[in-house]
């Protein structure tokens, strides 16, 4: 057990539709980063919140978006939702920022599974 | 981009040493190599991390060559229960990981 959660654990939808994921991240974990793992695509990193901030980007479409609450937990909103998008998606936390001189571990949670009908 | 090159598949015997390789060329001096692995559909598990000296912990040994250009990790006696994907990652910008295709290892009873 990573100490980070998500939920839900399986999410089942229509296209078109609009779902939220909801991440809780480790105790004492300011940063956290959502990943989206496709059976064609491999792991791919979406965002990264520092602290209630955007701190990076990566392969995150326009009808996603995220955010990170005073209290630490993040929501990964996906809009507009195409067959395509149905995938694995996995928070991971860490202490900090990250950065090129520190050593950062991330630790991930077990994951929603999204099926988009 | 990758920056870490892994063989896509290895074999190991319950029991036996299972050491994967990764090549990592393009790595910076101060450039972290980081290991994970993957069961199933399972969130990735943080193995072992290191820069420049080797590392061992409860899970594993991690083997850096002097030129820093590639890596070994070595789960000592492995068990059925090592079957995984095995990822070996360099950051890229700020905290960024990039998993690439990693190794799927498959330990034989």
């Amino acid at each position: 057990d990573s100490g980070v959660t998500q939920t839900p654990k399986h999410l089942i939808t229509a296209t078109g539709q609009r779902v939220t994921l909801r991440c809780s991240p480790r105790s004492g974990d300011l940063s956290v980063y959502w990943y989206q793992q496709s059976l064609d695509q491999g792991l791919q990193f979406l965002i990264q919140y520092y602290n209630g901030e955007e701190r990076a980007k990566g392969n995150i479409l326009e009808r996603f978006s995220a955010q990170q609450f005073p209290d630490l937990h993040s929501e990964l909103n996906l809009s507009s939702l195409e067959l395509g998008d149905s995938a694995l998606y996995f928070c991971a936390s860490s202490p900090l920022a990250g950065g090129h001189l520190w050593t950062d571990t991330q630790y991930f949670g077990p994951g929603t599974r999204l099926t988009v009908l | 981009d990758a920056k870490t090159t892994q063989p896509p598949s290895m074999d190991c015997a319950e029991g036996r040493a299972a050491n994967l390789p990764c090549n990592h060329s393009t790595i910076s001096g101060n450039e972290y190599v980081y290991w994970y692995r993957q069961i199933h559909s399972q969130g990735p598990q943080y193995i072992i991390h290191g820069l420049k000296n080797n590392e061992t912990n409860e899970m594993a040994s991690l083997i850096i060559t002097e030129d820093r250009k590639s890596s070994t990790l070595i789960l000592p006696h492995a068990t059925l229960r090592d079957t995984a994907v095995y990822y070996c990652i360099v950051r890229v910008d700020g905290n960024q990981f990039y998993f690439g295709t990693g190794t799927s290892l498959t330990v034989i009873p």
